[in-house]
């Protein structure tokens, strides 16, 4: 497909588990981005690759998360230990530039 | 640090009145700004962006939005609402460090025959 995607679109996990999410970017895409966006709210960044290399992850909520992308392409991002705070839609996007960023269509993620 | 503010939590037009969807922000500099689209399930589309230049800009879908420096505001506008245009709206900016974008909550838009 041309666009990002994301699996899995929906995710349900007891507190405690650990999750993997996984995002593919749009081929040849350099930027590859993670927003967290809680129920009736926007997205908010949490971390920032610049091909393999992660240059911001100042917007992880703790240490629980984690994300990586070891070949420059795919990523994932891992929350270890879920708390039902962690629910939310897990959205990447990728892009060629700076600001250029073409969402995926999230992971839902639910902590019970 | 910078911010975005949507006044608007929700609003609700009529199919082929006009719209306007209101974005105040606040940046040190001169900021990029964006509007994206929201659809049910669906990922974030962008709609039309500002970097520098002409302050009025013209985006996909028929929505154009007007940048005012001295309101701090990027109104997002479409003439003529089509009720395919229900979805939530967000105002972004670019942050500081060159890349992250900081969203706005959201206007939810709700198009009634």
């Amino acid at each position: 497909g041309a666009g990002v995607s994301q699996s899995p679109r929906y995710k349900v996990a007891k507190r405690g588990q650990d999750v993997a999410l996984r995002c593919d970017p749009i081929s040849g895409h350099v930027s590859l981005f993670w927003y967290q966006q809680a129920l009736g709210q926007g997205p908010e960044f949490l971390t920032y690759f610049q091909n393999e290399a992660q240059l911001d992850k100042s917007g992880l909520p703790s240490d629980r998360f984690f994300a990586e992308r070891p070949e420059g392409s795919v990523s994932t991002l891992k929350i270890q230990r879920t708390q039902q705070e962690d629910s939310a839609v897990y959205l990447c996007a990728s892009g060629q530039g700076s600001y250029e960023q073409y969402f995926g269509p999230g992971t839902r993620l639910t902590v019970t | 640090a910078q911010s975005v503010t949507q006044p608007d939590i929700h609003i609700t037009v009529s199919e082929g009145a006009s719209l306007e969807l209101r974005c105040n922000y606040s940046y040190g500099a001169t900021p990029y700004l964006f509007w994206y689209v929201q659809s049910p399930g669906q990922g974030l589309q962008l709609l039309l962006k500002y970097f520098s230049g002409d302050t009025l800009v013209q985006g996909i879908k028929g929505f154009e939005a007007e940048f005012k420096r001295s309101q701090s505001s990027f109104n997002l506008r479409k003439p003529s609402v089509h009720w395919s245009d229900a979805a939530e709206y967000f105002c972004a900016v670019g942050a500081n460090s060159g890349y992250a974008l900081n969203f706005g909550k959201g206007t939810s838009l709700l198009v009634t025959p």
